[in-house]
Parts: structure tokens; C-alpha cells; sequence
């Protein structure tokens, strides 16, 4: 069975200042996706970024990015230029062959202004 | 084009009660995917529908059922309530075709709280 591990339950960054969330995961198969979502407190969980597991290259949207090692199945947020918005529970999800997402714990994010 | 929604936002029930949620997917999309969050957790899947049929199940007993319609929107029943089903349900459609993956969009959520 596939689990998500986040290891820091919070995590608090200065305004403007750079953060790292990270994620493990384990899996035996060969093909699969993996998200970080992003939920403030209005509950709506947000799509911030998405890997294919059989990209090389570490997926980027504007500014947050991702560090992929697949051979460690480490899967790690990175949000550049923190911003006041930025604030909520962050959640690595996977998702596989069966079209369903599993989630970790989560990483409930401040920023200090 | 319309988000996923789900109704109703808020809902108080008592141990033993049953209950209905509603969850309306995205146009387009022929998916939609239940979790349970229950509060400082991350969501577990419950269970899928795919054209109208189930389509995968997570831990889940029995007495957690739904139904998909002809529109796609879904339903998701509990039976006979117990206190650690209060929980955050969520709701998520996607357009699933033969070998392509889709992002799961997620709705707001209801809040169920079972006294």
C-alpha cells in the first residue's frame, strides 16, 4: 500500500523569505503522480503544483517549485518570496493507478510579517 | 464554467441518525471522489464513482454509501452515525479517460458534527 509521510507538523517563514516543506512517500509502482495542495482556513483544497513521476524535471509554477528525487521518494515544496496569503495547511498527496489521492498529514504554515 | 459545490455547508446530527451529503462536480467531468478529513488530519479516501458505478473504496464500513447520477452529480450517505464520523467530508470531480490522469478538483467541503 502507498503511504505520504510529512514530518513538520508546522513550519513558519518571514515575509518574503523562502521555505521548504517536505514529503516522503513509498510506492511500488512505477507510474504516479504526486501534489501538494494547499488548504487556508476556508477548507477549499487548492492545487499549488503536480509531478509526473516519470519527469525528470522538477515541476515549477511561478513561485513555488519542487525538489523530486525519486529514488529517495522525497518529494519537497519549495515557496520562494513568502507571502502573507501563503498561510494555511500544506498536504503531499499521491495519486496512482487507482485514481485515488492519498494524503499525509499535512504542514500547517505560518508567515510572519 | 462552474466549480465543484457541495451542499449543505454545515450539518449537526445525532449518534445513530442518518445523513445525506450532496456534491455537484465540475462541467465536464465524469469522476467524483469522496474524502473524510477529520479535524488536523489529511483526507481519506472513501470511495469513487465512475460512470454511475463505484469505482474504488478506501477502509471504509458498509453503513458509507453513495450514488452517482446521469449528470455526475453525487451523493454520499452515512448510516447510523457515530461520533468519529464528524468530519470535514469533501467532495472532488475529474474528467477520467482511459490512461490519462486528471487533476481532482475539490468543492468546500461539509462540515458534519454527529452529537
Amino acid at each position: 500500500a502507498q503511504t505520504v509521510t510529512q514530518s513538520q507538523p508546522e513550519m513558519s517563514v518571514q515575509e518574503a523569505e523562502t521555505v521548504t516543506l517536505s514529503c516522503t512517500y513509498d510506492t511500488s509502482e512505477s507510474d504516479y503522480y504526486l501534489f501538494w495542495y494547499k488548504q487556508p482556513p476556508s477548507r477549499q483544497m487548492i492545487l499549488v503544483i503536480r509531478q509526473e513521476a516519470y519527469k525528470q524535471q522538477n515541476a515549477t509554477e511561478n513561485r513555488f517549485s519542487v525538489n523530486f528525487q525519486k529514488a529517495a521518494k522525497s518529494f519537497s515544496l519549495k515557496i520562494s518570496d513568502s507571502q502573507l496569503g501563503d498561510a494555511a495547511m500544506y498536504f503531499c498527496a499521491y495519486g496512482g493507478a487507482t485514481n485515488k489521492l492519498i494524503f499525509g498529514t499535512g504542514t500547517l504554515l505560518a508567515v510572519q510579517p | 464554467e462552474t466549480g465543484v459545490t457541495q451542499s449543505p455547508t454545515h450539518l449537526i446530527k445525532t449518534r445513530g441518525q442518518q445523513v445525506t451529503l450532496r456534491c455537484s462536480s465540475q462541467s465536464g467531468h465524469n469522476t467524483v471522489s469522496w474524502y473524510q478529513q477529520a479535524l488536523g488530519q489529511g483526507p481519506q479516501f472513501i470511495f469513487q464513482y465512475y460512470r454511475e458505478e463505484e469505482n474504488g473504496r478506501g477502509n471504509f464500513p458498509p453503513r458509507f454509501s453513495g450514488l452517482q447520477f446521469p449528470n455526475y452529480s453525487s451523493e454520499l450517505n452515512v448510516n447510523a452515525l457515530e461520533l468519529d464520523d464528524s468530519a470535514l467530508y469533501l467532495c472532488a470531480s475529474s474528467l477520467v479517460l482511459a490512461g490519462v490522469y486528471n487533476e481532482q478538483f475539490f468543492g468546500p467541503g461539509t462540515r458534519l458534527t454527529v452529537l
